[in-house]
């Protein structure tokens, strides 16, 4: 069953810009791309969804290239709040959230 | 709207015990989700129903874990006798059906110890 691959985790510092790419080979012609945001001791959060080009919300931004088989998001400007588990998913029989990418924002 | 409400918050148990974990979801939300979470495993879904008949439970990790959900607002997770290993963060979550592309809304989890 194809699956998701994205870093396991990421360092960065407040106020810079935050890329996790996700690899997603062989994704559905219908498929979207969702990613969620885990804090500790709560469940995920959905924050973004897309499915080709450019999506952008209050919280993140989506990239998506045209061949579908990777998707970016961007989280401009971090704080230490946005120090999280990010979890990029496709479409799945079993909506398998995999391990995800930590992302540690250091002051 | 209140959320995916899940009860109790923290559960503490030992083992061979009965223990029963609540979820009420979404309303108007057609799907729910179980899952569990552990440092090794990561989030793991167990069980999914759909207007509460379950569809999946493949990932139930053996006969001690039940699930049930009797109508649209509640469902349980039941596991008995409980074990050791059992200890995890269990959540439920909820979606509208949206052709694949479902969009999760998750409870805040039970923290579940068994001693």
């Amino acid at each position: 069953l194809a699956k998701t691959t994205q870093p396991i985790s990421m360092d960065s510092y407040e106020g810079q810009e935050v890329n996790i790419t996700c690899s997603h080979n062989n994704i559905a012609t219908n498929d979207y791309i969702t990613w969620y945001q885990q804090f500790p001791s709560q469940g995920p959060r959905f924050i973004i969804q897309g499915y080709k080009t450019k999506v952008t919300n209050e919280v993140a931004s989506l990239f998506i290239p045209a061949d579908r088989k990777s998707s970016t998001l961007s989280l401009p400007r971090v704080s230490l709040s946005d120090t999280a588990v990010y979890y990029c998913l496709r479409p799945d029989y079993k909506l398998s959230f995999g391990a995800g990418t930590t992302v540690t924002v250091r002051a | 709207d209140a959320g995916v409400i899940q009860s109790p918050r923290h559960e503490v148990t030992e083992m061979g015990q009965e223990v029963t974990l609540r979820c009420k979801p979404i309303s108007g939300h057609d799907y729910l989700f179980w899952y569990r979470q552990t440092m090794m495993r990561g989030l793991e879904l167990l069980i999914y129903f759909n207007n509460n008949v379950p569809i999946d439970d493949s990932g139930m990790p053996e006969d001690r874990f039940s699930a049930k959900m009797p109508n649209a607002s509640f469902s349980t997770l039941k596991i008995q006798p409980s074990e050791p290993r059992d200890s995890a963060v269990y959540f439920c979550a909820s979606s509208v059906s949206q052709g694949r592309n479902e969009k999760l809304f998750f409870g805040s989890g039970t923290q579940l110890s068994v001693l």
